[in-house]
């Protein structure tokens, strides 16, 4: 089992604002880490998978950083908007075989406008 | 990318009584997943459903409490038996289809009574 942590458990911006959230996990072993966004009543939304030290990824105003060696990524925003108002939740990947995910508790994101 | 779909969306249950959860996915995959969101908890593994055998279950879950089936590659069921209201939880299906990215079905909410 691998104990991932996000942070903070919620958060309130102004539409326009931007933002950014962090998920720490073990740093030993490390295979890949993922990224997903839940809209209440909706399938999590895949976002990021990032395997490589410093590794930065992109998706319109979202992008993510990857640290391995400190065991830490970081989700920015840029410019929120009403509709990035989700649940994100990052997970590990332990690579055992069974491509199991663990997943930290998720940071809630209302934007308000 | 997949697609993925569960039925039912929500359901409200007397405690003692069991509820099958379906899970379809648009294309066939090998491993399918089953995972369980406790309020204000993270989304946890219950079990790994493989195509023509039986279920590997996560520590802590087993198949006697979560039953699951897996008749084709396209379809899975996990029934949650003799409910409590411990059991009330988001319950999501799961599953690769290329490349690392997992992809989630919508869940169920399930309310034990």
């Amino acid at each position: 089992i691998l104990n991932v942590e996000q942070s903070p458990q919620s958060l309130h911006v102004q539409e326009g604002d931007s933002t950014n959230f962090t998920c720490s996990f073990p740093s030993s072993n490390f295979y890949a880490l993922h990224w997903y966004r839940w809209e209440t009543a909706k399938s999590p939304e895949a976002l990021f998978v990032m395997t490589l030290n410093g590794d930065e990824k992109k998706k319109g105003r979202i992008s993510a950083t990857l640290n391995t060696k400190e065991g830490y990524s970081y989700l920015y925003i840029k410019g929120s908007q009403p509709e990035d108002s989700a649940t994100y939740l990052c997970a590990q990947d332990d690579q055992t075989g069974a491509n199991n995910l663990f997943f930290g508790t998720g940071t809630r994101l209302t934007v308000i406008p | 990318s997949a697609v993925i779909s569960q039925k039912p969306s929500r359901d409200i249950c007397q405690r003692g009584t069991s509820l099958t959860i379906q899970c379809q996915v648009d294309s066939q995959v090998t491993m399918m997943f089953w995972y369980r969101q406790q309020p204000g908890q993270s989304l946890t593994l219950i079990a790994t459903a493989n195509q023509g055998s039986e279920a590997t279950y996560e520590s802590g879950f087993v198949i006697d409490k979560f039953p699951i089936s897996r008749p084709n590659l396209t379809f899975s069921t996990l029934t949650v038996s003799n409910m409590s209201p411990e059991d009330s939880s988001i319950y999501l299906c799961s599953a690769f289809a290329g490349a690392e990215t997992q992809y989630f079905g919508p869940g169920t909410r399930l309310l034990v009574l």
